[in-house]
């Protein structure tokens, strides 16, 4: 079955650019859509497609997919943004998801 | 305003089953597939399956063949997460979660809040 991995944290200054990787096989081949979860909450997606921002979410949140990785970046972090981020594509009918990033901003 | 209401929480011993269930309001329910996933306390989100809120049919995750059953009730706009042979493994908080498509892929839009498990003897 199809996997994709995530690093389980990621450390970022206020202000900073975070990077959060998803890596699959060839994953630049398929959708990929990335999803925020904060303690407490049921989670939100802040990309789709790769790339798409859905209304609401703020401009600093983008996302890429090439060869065997997809990476979500969030410019200029806020505290707000400290969440856990999850990585979601498909394998056929069936959803993927990544083990999650514990982004912290310090 | 999409809504997805979730029953309330749940105990169960282990062997027992468990249903939860997911009313959908906002839109046309029969219009979207509807998922549901779950999270384990303290790890990540894990994926058991989704229904064709039209069609009936169904795919299930791998690790959960057999022991999960997604139903729905069209007339009242209701889906349905029955697991059994429950074990303490199975303790998390269930999520349903409203699937869109758009060219080229489909996301998971709209989430409940989640249905709290407690499988303990």
């Amino acid at each position: 079955s199809y996997e994709v991995t995530q690093p389980p944290s990621v450390s970022v200054s206020p202000g900073q650019t975070a990077t959060i990787s998803c890596s699959g096989d060839q994953l630049g081949y398929k959708a990929v859509s990335w999803y925020q979860q904060k303690p407490g909450q049921s989670p939100v997606v802040v990309i789709y497609m790769d790339t798409k921002r859905p209304s609401g979410i703020p401009e600093r949140f983008s996302g890429s997919n090439s060869g065997d990785t997809a990476t979500l970046t969030i410019t200029g972090t806020q505290a707000m943004d400290e969440a856990d981020y999850y990585c979601q594509t498909w394998d056929s009918s069936t959803v993927v998801l990544g083990g999650g990033t514990k982004l912290t901003v310090l | 305003q999409v809504q997805l209401v979730q029953s309330g929480p749940e105990v169960r011993k282990p062997g027992a089953s468990l249903k939860v269930s997911c009313k959908a309001s906002g839109y046309t329910f029969s219009d979207h597939y509807t998922h549901w996933l779950r999270q384990a306390p303290g790890q990540g989100l894990q994926w058991m399956g989704r229904i064709d809120s039209y069609g009936g049919g169904t795919t299930y995750g791998q690790r959960f063949q057999g022991r999960v059953t997604i139903t729905r009730d069209t007339s009242i706009g209701t889906a349905y997460m029955e697991l059994s042979g429950l074990t303490s493994d199975d303790t998390a908080v269930y999520y349903c979660a409203r699937q869109v498509c758009t060219v080229g892929t489909c996301y998971l839009d709209y989430w409940g809040l989640g249905t709290l498990v407690t499988v303990s003897s």
